[in-house]
């Protein structure tokens, strides 16, 4: 099936440092992106999306990238909190979403 | 009130046994979904259904099997339980037919012994 690569899967940052989480996503055809938040023992969370005619969208405090070209996403969290740890999964749209493995996100104080 | 609840939370069983995973959801949305998710929290579909009818069904087990009364709840029974099928489920909704933002329920973690 298909699959979708996170670059790092822990990433630890100092609490109010940016965050950037990557993506690789493997299907040129993917048209939807997604982020989602897990925190432990909850369900993923959406967190912002954005779709393939764009590059760019910002929401609050996160800004997601687009680079069709690489077939590549991220993620990135301004002035990161210790609420932000968590695991943080992207997901391709083809017909249905494609989870990747996840990164965890873990804030120092 | 919560949007998507699965019970029960926490299932521990033994090897063999029958078992089945509820869920509902209040959010008014046509279509429901069962993932399972791994000890490296792989999260992958397993089905989905738009308003009591099946629309994606991967490579799953027939030991798994998914029953929708309405379109408010999605259910997975798991016969014959098997130590691979120890996961997390988690049951999620959206709205429409087409495969949009999913609102996920909180999970059942399954221990097979």
């Amino acid at each position: 099936g298909e699959s979708v690569g996170l670059h790092l899967p822990t990433l630890s940052v100092q609490e109010g440092d940016n965050s950037i989480i990557n993506c690789a996503y493997s299907n040129s055809a993917s048209d939807y992106f997604i982020w989602y938040k897990q925190e432990s023992g909850k369900g993923p969370q959406f967190i912002i999306d954005i779709r393939s005619n764009m590059d760019k969208r910002q929401g609050q405090r996160v800004t997601v990238l687009l680079n069709k070209t690489v077939k590549h996403l991220s993620l990135q969290i301004a002035a990161t909190q210790p609420g932000d740890s968590a695991v943080y999964f992207c997901a391709e749209r083809y017909n249905q979403f494609y989870f990747g493995t996840g990164t965890s996100l873990t804030v120092i104080p | 009130d919560t949007a998507v609840s699965q019970t029960p939370k926490y299932l521990v069983t033994q090897m063999g046994n029958d078992k089945s995973i509820k869920c509902e959801q209040n959010l008014g949305h046509d279509t429901m979904y069962w993932y399972k998710q791994d000890s490296k929290k792989f999260l992958k579909i397993m089905f989905s259904y738009n308003n009591k009818e099946l629309i994606i069904n991967e490579t799953v087990p027939n030991r798994f099997s998914p029953k929708s009364p309405d379109k408010a709840h999605l259910n997975l029974h798991i016969n014959s339980l098997e130590l691979g099928d120890s996961a997390v489920y988690f049951c999620a909704s959206s709205q429409g037919s087409a495969v949009n933002i999913q609102y996920f329920g909180a999970g059942t973690r399954l221990s097979v012994l």
